[in-house]
């Protein structure tokens, strides 16, 4: 399966733009990006996912690079309610199954 | 609708007893994962099913460890014996079969084996 990359943690001030980076140099003509993020004592939860074109929704926009060898999920305007672990997952067309990897755990400072 | 439902939502049990965790997924969907969650080993992905049917089971860490799907609505994941290793939170999750779907978590069942 192709790898992930991401920084172990990042740290944001309120109300400011998150940039939160993912490298998969090795990813594939069919393989799709998925966000999904954990805060703390909840399962996971979706947050966005992307092919090649940048996608935007009510919680984040995930900016996806020309190559498809990186991609940067972008929270707008954090709240503290947006401190979290975030995954960068690839997701093959064999199925559902998705692999976590170590996440980046962001850290919103009032 | 309720969400992914998992129970208990705390187990504390002593090592060598049985252990039965329970998931009702998300009805409709027909997809269905159990995932365990430790600080050193991350989330990993134990089993899954479509449509009742177990597909890939390659991360069930040994035989004691076995799940079961016997309906749409309902899946087991059953620990004998139980070891202190086995202390994790346990995710199931589940989706509509195919395609790119999103995956919808429970809240967990906290297991602590002594």
């Amino acid at each position: 399966d192709a790898k992930t990359t991401q920084p172990n943690s990042m740290e944001s001030n309120e109300e400011e733009p998150v940039h939160l980076p993912c490298n998969h140099s090795t990813i594939s003509g069919t393989d799709y990006i998925h966000w999904y993020r954990q805060l703390p004592s909840q399962g996971p939860e979706y947050v966005i996912h992307g092919l090649t074109s940048n996608v935007n929704n009510r919680m984040a926009s995930l900016a996806i690079a020309e190559d498809r060898k990186s991609s940067t999920l972008i929270l707008h305007r954090a709240t503290l309610r947006d401190a979290a672990v975030y995954y960068c997952i690839l997701q093959g067309n064999a199925g559902n199954m998705l692999t976590f990897g170590g996440g980046t755990r962001l850290m919103v400072k009032p | 609708d309720a969400g992914v439902i998992q129970s208990p939502r705390h187990e504390v049990t002593e090592m060598g007893q049985e252990v039965t965790l329970r998931c009702k997924p998300i009805s409709g969907h027909n997809s269905l994962f159990w995932y365990r969650q430790t600080m050193m080993r991350g989330l990993e992905l134990l089993i899954y099913f479509n449509n009742n049917v177990p597909i890939d089971d390659s991360g069930m860490p040994e035989d004691r460890f076995s799940a079961k799907m016997p309906n749409a609505s309902f899946s087991t994941l059953k620990i004998q014996p139980s070891e202190p290793r086995d202390s994790a939170v346990y995710f199931c999750a589940s989706s509509l079969v195919g395609g790119v779907e999103k995956l919808f978590f429970g809240s967990g069942t906290q297991l602590s084996v002594l």
